[in-house]
């Protein structure tokens, strides 16, 4: 099972980008990077997904390095909504559903006025 | 898009009784779906894998015979905490993964589980 190595925490302000790196050193060659929103007593939400390179969506970019080794999520112009638990998740998804993941610490961030 | 429905959203039980919870997938089936538990500040941790007719697949620590799963059919796994004790409370989430391709995992809203 890919380990996720992520900060514990980071601070930002309103209006910022804030940029939160996950290290996956020993991601396999068919599994995903997913990230995830959660806010206290939800569950988590899908936020972006890739296999390589670059994604953008209409709420974040993920960027991928060619080695796969680690991954970062971006997210444009935070507001204080944006408070949250990210986490970083790899793994196959989809169809090969008998795989389970693990969350590992997450990084809480926190968006200040 | 595919949306995982959990109930109750939250539930107070006695110590020494039964709390039954349920994770739905409303618009797709789910073969297979995983339940999570959550303490406060803490990240979810895995606690077993639901499998549509067959038994429950459990983590290494989690007492399958306290926390009886049963996924009774392809859009429906039930978490049943029996003789629930205050070290039960806790955040419980379900999930299932997506039918088309890389499709990511989709997460119940969660149970709030307090054991007065």
């Amino acid at each position: 099972l890919a380990k996720t190595t992520q900060p514990i925490s980071m601070d930002s302000y309103e209006g910022q980008e804030v940029n939160i790196t996950c290290s996956h050193n020993n991601i396999a060659t068919n599994d995903y990077i997913t990230w995830y929103q959660q806010f206290p007593s939800q569950g988590p939400r899908f936020i972006i997904q890739g296999y390589k390179t670059k994604v953008t969506n209409e709420v974040a970019s993920l960027f991928i390095p060619a080695d796969r080794k680690s991954s970062t999520l971006s997210l444009p112009r935070v507001s204080l909504s944006d408070t949250a638990v990210y986490y970083c998740l790899v793994g196959p998804q989809g169809m090969d559903s008998s795989y389970k993941l693990i969350f590992g610490s997450g990084t809480r961030l926190l968006v200040r006025p | 898009g595919a949306v995982v429905s959990q109930h109750p959203s939250w539930v107070i039980c006695k110590s020494g009784t039964s709390v039954k919870i349920e994770c739905r997938s409303l618009d797709f089936q789910a073969t297979t779906m995983f339940w999570y538990r959550q303490f406060p500040k803490q990240s979810l941790m895995l606690m077993a894998t639901s499998n549509e007719g067959s038994k429950a697949t459990y983590e290494q620590g989690v007492e399958k015979d306290k926390f009886l799963i049963n996924h009774a059919s392809l859009t429906l796994s039930t978490l049943t905490v029996t003789s629930a004790h205050p070290e039960d409370s806790s955040f419980y989430i379900c999930s299932a993964p997506g039918v088309f391709g890389n499709s990511p995992l989709h997460f119940g809203n969660g149970t709030r589980l307090t054991v007065t």
